[in-house]
């Protein structure tokens, strides 16, 4: 079983359409990262949280440390935002990354 | 600010050989990690250096990998020698200090075909 557990793993969505994808862990964490892989490999890192909610134009994360399940969502949903979104959790013990297997979206016009 | 560079973005080789990708992270930044994406998978954590030094190793296969962080700055990893299941893409990330609260800095990876 894998530390870091992600839902869906595929998504297909109409264009403006409220996106939700999961990620629930089991190690304990410092810290959750939401990563966007686009086709050709290259990683951006969205969002880095501990506790509570964060917003960044039409992305939102949020995380829920007592029941270990993390959010991001996609508000108005755009074909640009077609990509991979990976969750990863930094473990509070040993400096580690648990990487999700990731969520592949597509936004279709 | 530049980001984390590496290069080359794509090689492809035959079994047996040997290959190296290099990674030159953003200045300033103490942590570089280098991961293995298999394709349909997330990163796997090969190998953490703290400056010039060595954290976490732990996954990486050392019968043919290799890694080294020569003066803090600039890595390589080598694979030698090279078999079928090492396809994958290669990223390179680096952070302030490897510490839970600093951000990883992705590079563009190097996407290996081993034939």
């Amino acid at each position: 079983k894998n530390e870091v557990e992600q839902s869906p793993q595929n998504l297909t969505a109409q264009e403006g359409e409220f996106i939700t994808i999961n990620c629930s862990y089991s190690v304990g964490i410092s810290a959750l990262h939401w990563l966007q892989q686009h086709p050709g490999g290259g990683i951006v890192s969205l969002f880095m949280l501990s506790s509570g909610k964060k917003k960044h134009g039409r992305l939102i994360a949020t995380i829920n440390i007592q029941e270990k399940h993390s959010s991001l969502h996609i508000t108005a949903s755009h074909p640009r935002d077609s990509a991979v979104y990976i969750c990863a959790a930094y473990s509070n013990t040993g400096n580690q990354f648990y990487f999700g297997t990731g969520t592949s979206l597509t936004v279709i016009p | 600010e530049a980001g984390v560079a590496q290069s080359p973005r794509y090689k492809i080789i035959e079994k047996r050989q040997s290959v190296a990708f290099w990674c030159n992270p953003i200045s300033g930044h103490a942590t570089l990690y280098w991961y293995q994406q298999i394709l349909g998978q997330g990163p796997k954590l090969l190998i953490q250096f703290q400056n010039n030094g060595v954290v976490d190793d732990s996954q990486l296969p050392k019968d043919r990998f290799s890694a080294e962080r020569l003066k803090g700055v600039d890595s390589t990893l080598k694979i030698q020698p090279a078999k079928l299941e090492d396809s994958a893409v290669y990223l390179c990330a680096s952070s302030l200090r490897g510490y839970s609260y600093n951000e990883q800095f992705f590079g563009p990876g190097t996407r290996l075909t081993v034939l």
